[in-house]
C-alpha cells in the first residue's frame, strides 16, 4: 500500500501570500489530521477531517483552514502568511477518526518557508 | 498549557546500553499513549503504544511503562543501536477526542 503523500514537499512564499498544501491518505483511510511542527516545538494539532467534515480543530487562527474531499484527500490553506508560519506541516491518516487506539500514519511533510 | 511534556530535549547513550526517554502529562482524561519516532526529512512513524489499563507494553527492544498515579510514562530501548538515533515524540489521546496531543520530542543519539 502506498503511504501518505504530501505535495509539495518544499515551498517558499512571502508574507501576505496564501498557500495550499495537499495530502493524500493511505488508501482506505478516511480520517486525515494536520499538524504543524516548528523548530524546538512538538507537533501542534491543526485540525482533523473525517468523511469531509471537520471533527476537531486546534488553537490556530482562522487564517488556517482545511477541507476534505469525497476521496478522503485533504487540503489545508493558510492565508495572509506570516513569518511565524514557517514550519513543517505534517498530514496523518488513519482508518477511523483519531483518538484512543487509533495509530496515525504520517506523511513526509511539507516544509514551508515564509520570507 | 502544555498537556504532554518531554523535559529532556536530547539524550545521548552508548551503543548497547539502555535508552530511557521520559514523558509527563497533566490531563487525567488521557487513556491511550503512543510513541513515535521521526527521522530527518520523514514524517513520524508509530513505534509502540499503551492503554491506560496497562502499566507495561513490550515489543522487541522497546518497552513502554506507564505510571498513572504519577502521570508519567517512559520508553526503554534495550539494547540501543545507532539506527535508533532519531527524534522521539510522546503522544497522548482520550477516547473520541479526535486528536493526539504530542510532546516537544527528545532527540536520541546512540553513539557507536
Amino acid at each position: 500500500k502506498a503511504g501518505v503523500t504530501q505535495t509539495p514537499r518544499y515551498l517558499i512564499k512571502t508574507r501576505g501570500q496564501q498557500v495550499t498544501l495537499s495530502c493524500s491518505p493511505i488508501s482506505g483511510h478516511r480520517s486525515v489530521s494536520w499538524y504543524q511542527q516548528t523548530p524546538g516545538q512538538g507537533l501542534q494539532f491543526l485540525f482533523e477531517y473525517f468523511s469531509e467534515t471537520q471533527r476537531n480543530k486546534g488553537n490556530f487562527p482562522g487564517r488556517f483552514s482545511g477541507r476534505q474531499f469525497s476521496n478522503s484527500r485533504s487540503e489545508m490553506n493558510v492565508s495572509t502568511l506570516e513569518l511565524g508560519d514557517s514550519a513543517l506541516y505534517l498530514c496523518a491518516s488513519s482508518p477511523q477518526p483519531g483518538g484512543a487506539e487509533e495509530t496515525q500514519y504520517f506523511g513526509p511533510g511539507t516544509r514551508l518557508l515564509v520570507l | 498549557d502544555q498537556q504532554v511534556k518531554q523535559n529532556s530535549p536530547s539524550l545521548s547513550v552508548q551503543e548497547g546500553r539502555i535508552s530511557i526517554l521520559n514523558c509527563d502529562y497533566t490531563n487525567s482524561m488521557f487513556d491511550y499513549f503512543l510513541w513515535y519516532k521521526k527521522y530527518p526529512a520523514e514524517g513520524p512513524t508509530f513505534l509502540i503504544s499503551i492503554s491506560s489499563i496497562k502499566d507495561k507494553n513490550e515489543d522487541g527492544r522497546f518497552t513502554v511503562f506507564l505510571n498513572k498515579s504519577a502521570k508519567h510514562l517512559s520508553l526503554h530501548i534495550v539494547p540501543s543501536q545507532p539506527g535508533d538515533s532519531a527524534v522521539y515524540f510522546c503522544a497522548a489521546s482520550e477516547v473520541n477526542a479526535g486528536k493526539s496531543t504530542f510532546g516537544d520530542g527528545t532527540t536520541l543519539t546512540v553513539k557507536p
